[in-house]
């Protein structure tokens, strides 16, 4: 029984398009994260939110906003995607934001060609 | 400038044995370190976590910090092939509690 539902498990994209990923968690956490994990870059943190708030942003492309509508809530979407974007999204949470543990959704993985 | 090194990249262990996995950070404001096991296909699981100086062991796993090298070690007694995986080690930052990830190291235990 997942407790961090990323949507969808798998997306592929044409180069240009844009697409939004989905992330919700059931723990009750505050904090919540997007990391990247590609060949090339084994496990990339992107961004970090707390109580709805940005916290943290090590995402150098305008094209990637985290979108949170819901404290459960935070959603990734993508612009003008190009086959270099191809990855694995895990969205994290943790119970706050400071030395705790991070609880991993299973990722979206995806493709664009 | 990766932050969090990790060796080695890939180990290969027999069956019953010991792997013995190395993290350093280069970020003096770094306190507390996590070790992660991801297996194949999957999402990285917290293994371990360690924030004072010594020795922390559960079950077959132990974990060693030296605060003064910022380096810290995971050991694996008795390896099972379901070890088999990447361990990636982080290390989070004392201000901002950013978790920063190593590149990992691909263990196979052989059978």
């Amino acid at each position: 029984d997942p407790k961090i539902i990323q949507k969808p498990k798998y997306l592929v994209a044409v180069t240009g398009s844009e697409k939004i990923l989905i992330c919700e968690q059931y723990l009750g956490h505050n904090a919540m994260y997007w990391y990247r994990q590609s060949a090339k870059k084994p496990l990339e943190f992107m961004f970090s939110y707390s109580y709805q708030k940005l916290m943290d942003n090590q995402t150098a492309s305008s094209r990637f906003q985290p979108q949170s509508s819901k404290k459960n809530h935070l959603d990734l979407q993508i612009t003008a995607l190009k086959p270099d974007d191809s990855a694995t999204y895990f969205c994290a949470s943790s119970p706050g934001q400071s030395n705790e543990r991070l609880f991993f959704g299973h990722g979206t993985k995806l493709s664009v060609l | 400038q990766q932050k969090v090194q990790q060796s080695p990249e890939s180990l290969i262990v027999p069956e019953g044995g010991m792997a013995s996995l190395n993290c350093t950070s280069s970020d003096r404001n770094v306190d507390y370190f996590w070790w992660y096991r991801q297996h194949s296909g999957k999402s990285p699981k917290m293994l371990m976590s360690i924030f004072s100086n010594g020795e922390k062991e559960e079950g077959r796993f132990t974990v060693h910090l030296n605060k003064a090298s910022l380096h810290t070690s995971l050991h694996i007694r008795d390896s099972q092939p379901s070890d088999s995986a990447l361990y990636l080690c982080a290390a989070s930052d004392t201000n901002t509690g950013k978790l920063t990830f190593g590149d990992g190291t691909v263990l196979t235990v052989k059978p």
